[in-house]
């Protein structure tokens, strides 16, 4: 089962625009990352941020996490037609490796 | 380095046949991860190795599945009697160490007649 849900499913923007999506989870977290994947692809690590941290940036990347809401949030800045794909957020617990993931976030960058 | 690697890239299966999905891991990495994929879904876990040992197979959703790494580095999944709703992208994914980054292959698609 999923362990939590993106907000919106599906993101329509236009190039140069900054894309925001939300995840939210059930279970307390050890870690949480961010993954990309384009169409038939694997999944692609963007980013990965810790219980005990609050924001994290990664090149045009900036992911925060409340943890008191069960809830992250990745924003993309300026954003690429490359950047179209499907974003998805993971979890994993104390002693459980396991990721389990949300329900994904369909960008599409509009040149 | 060479990344995740699985073969084969897309299988078509009959029902009932038997198929064996295969997943080489970054080199060196403890541990790995296989997930199904349903079509416009987020990746499900399936089974967890730790070197050849299996720690966790909660996620295998039948006893038709099943697992092996039995050296600590390749890793087979195999499914009996395919079924029509086995048909998914079974992912496989590595890391360096427990709760670590995992880094995925590019899937094997399964598509069951």
């Amino acid at each position: 089962s999923q362990q939590g849900e993106e907000d919106p499913q599906a993101l329509s923007i236009q190039e140069g625009e900054n894309a925001t999506m939300n995840c939210s989870y059930k279970t307390s977290i050890n870690n949480l990352q961010w993954y990309r994947q384009n169409s038939g692809r694997g999944l692609v690590h963007l980013i990965l941020i810790r219980s005990n941290e609050r924001e994290k940036h990664s090149g045009r990347l900036r992911v925060t996490l409340d943890t008191s809401k069960k809830s992250s949030s990745l924003l993309i800045t300026a954003s690429r037609a490359a950047d179209t794909a499907s974003y998805f957020c993971a979890t994993d617990g104390f002693g459980n490796e396991k990721l389990t993931f949300g329900t994904g976030t369909r960008l599409t960058i509009i040149p | 380095g060479a990344g995740v690697s699985q073969s084969p890239r897309y299988k078509v299966a009959k029902r009932g046949q038997d198929v064996a999905l295969r997943c080489d891991p970054i080199s060196g990495h403890v541990s790995l991860f296989w997930y199904q994929q349903a079509l416009g879904q987020g990746p499900e876990f399936l089974t967890y190795f730790q070197n050849e040992a299996q720690l966790d197979k909660s996620g295998l959703p039948s006893d038709r599945f099943f697992a092996e790494r039995p050296e600590g580095s390749v890793s087979t999944l195999k499914i009996q009697r395919t079924q029509q709703e086995d048909s998914a992208v079974y992912l496989c994914a590595s890391s360096l160490e427990p709760i670590e980054t995992q880094y995925f292959g590019p899937g094997t698609r399964l598509l069951v007649l």
